[in-house]
């Protein structure tokens, strides 16, 4: 399977700053990346699809102004949650596609916004 | 478009005991099939996966096998241990390759 990191892995931050989340890719050079959120006691999310070298593809109801999202490389993508509030706290989870289908997830970033 | 539905947990066990989480889907054609599983405060593993019909999916003692009659995916262990408690994950891609996840079933196992 692939590698796949996000950093950091946890951050609390004030409402009303930015927050950028890392994903990287260890050991694959992904063209496609996916970014999805996590309630607690909840299925995931799925936010937006990363592509390198062009603009993310949101899902509906994302507000693709507060959540950026860059995969300036095959091997880095990062989200960016502006202007964060207390709502947006959650689990963010980042993965790479490879092979038929399957996706290979990072170990998450725990958002806290007080 | 393609869906999953998997039982809702808790599911509670002692160790030892067998394990059976029900998953079917909906698909156009034969997607392949995966199971996740999230341990606490961590991201998602792929557990194992099927590709075709007919296939069986293994790792760990889990298994799951691909029936297209019944539109399953059930994922079995024949003795869990309390490290398998987690949250295992149904999934299959839709017609563009976004995966599609089940609501997640829990499941706990005391010794």
């Amino acid at each position: 399977g692939a590698v796949v990191s996000q950093h950091p892995s946890w951050v609390i931050c004030k409402s009303g700053t930015s927050v950028k989340i890392e994903c990287r890719s260890l050991d694959f050079q992904a063209t496609t990346m996916f970014w999805y959120r996590q309630f607690p006691k909840q299925s995931l999310m799925l936010m937006a699809t990363s592509n390198e070298g062009s603009k993310a593809t949101y899902e509906q109801g994302v507000e693709k102004d507060k959540f950026l999202i860059n995969h300036a490389s095959l091997t880095l993508s990062t989200l960016t949650v502006t202007s964060a509030h207390p709502e947006d706290s959650s689990f963010y989870i980042c993965s790479l596609r490879r092979g038929s289908g399957e996706q290979y997830f990072g170990p998450g970033t725990r958002l806290t916004v007080t | 478009g393609n869906s999953v539905t998997q039982m809702e947990g808790p599911v509670t066990l002692s160790e030892e005991a067998f394990l059976t989480i029900n998953c079917t889907y909906t698909a156009t054609g034969y997607p392949s099939l995966f199971w996740y599983v999230q341990y606490p405060g961590e991201g998602l593993q792929l557990l194992l996966k099927a590709t075709k019909a007919d296939d069986k999916g293994s790792n760990k003692g889990f298994e799951a096998t691909y029936r297209k009659e019944t539109t399953s995916f059930h994922l079995e262990k024949g003795s869990v241990q309390v490290s398998d408690s987690a949250v295992y994950f149904c999934a299959l891609p839709n017609n563009t390759d976004k995966l599609i996840f089940g609501t997640g079933t829990r499941l706990q196992v005391f010794p």
